[in-house]
């Protein structure tokens, strides 16, 4: 089955500087990766997706680039603010019925303001 | 409220007992899905409906375990003879999606804790 990968697992960045997460995949049938912000106590909510016919999305400050041959996607989150500061979560699925989601492991980001 | 809806928010069972887990989904949505997340960890696929019928229910970890969707909306997700190791945060999340289409937003429910005692 889906293995995803994620780094770091623990971030601190200055406030208004830029952070960067990273995932890897391993079933080259995933089409499929959304990024999912979770507040402590609070539901996942989805942040950006991008398909895998697209290799770079960008919505205002956060921005997710896929590689479907090295099998990882990232996301880049600019001139970062306190409300930023949250879990992370990428995830992968194949869709088209199969959608059920595989998550990586997460990313506490800390932006220090 | 037009999201995803989970009771109890907070469930707290004796090993041994059964419990059940409800989940209303956002109306009109086919697709639902139930995940454990665990402290520190990310959701854990568990099952997953289209409609009535379970699409794909490989991520349940033992008979134990089971979800129903009757009527093509809520779901319940009942849990036999709890163990200690089943205590979790159960989340559930829908979608529009349906066999076939491309991948759309899954929404997430706030969760019910388990805490099995």
């Amino acid at each position: 089955g889906e293995n995803v990968e994620q780094h770091p697992s623990t971030l601190s960045v200055q406030e208004g500087d830029s952070a960067v997460i990273k995932c890897t995949y391993s079933d080259s049938a995933s089409n499929y990766f959304p990024w999912y912000k979770q507040e402590l106590g609070k539901r996942p909510q989805l942040i950006i997706d991008i398909r895998s016919n697209v290799g770079e999305k960008k919505d205002q400050r956060i921005a997710v680039t896929l590689n479907k041959t090295a099998k990882h996607f990232s996301l880049h989150i600019t001139e970062t603010q306190p409300e930023d500061s949250a879990v992370y979560f990428c995830a992968a699925s194949r869709g088209f019925g199969n959608e059920k989601l595989t998550f990586g492991t997460g990313t506490r980001l800390t932006i220090i303001p | 409220g037009a999201g995803v809806s989970q009771t109890p928010s907070n469930k707290v069972t004796e090993k041994g007992k059964y419990v059940e887990l409800r989940c209303d989904p956002i109306s009109g949505h086919t697709a639902l899905y139930w995940y454990r997340q665990s402290l520190g960890q990310g959701p854990e696929f568990l099952i997953y409906f289209q409609g009535t019928g379970a699409a794909d229910d490989s991520g349940l970890p033992n008979d134990r375990f089971f979800a129903v969707r009757p009527e093509g909306s809520v779901s319940t997700l009942k849990i036999q003879r709890t163990e200690r190791g089943d205590s979790a945060v159960y989340l559930c999340a829908s979608s529009p999606s349906s066999t076939g289409s491309p991948p759309t937003e899954a929404f997430f429910g706030q969760g019910t804790r388990l805490t099995v005692v």
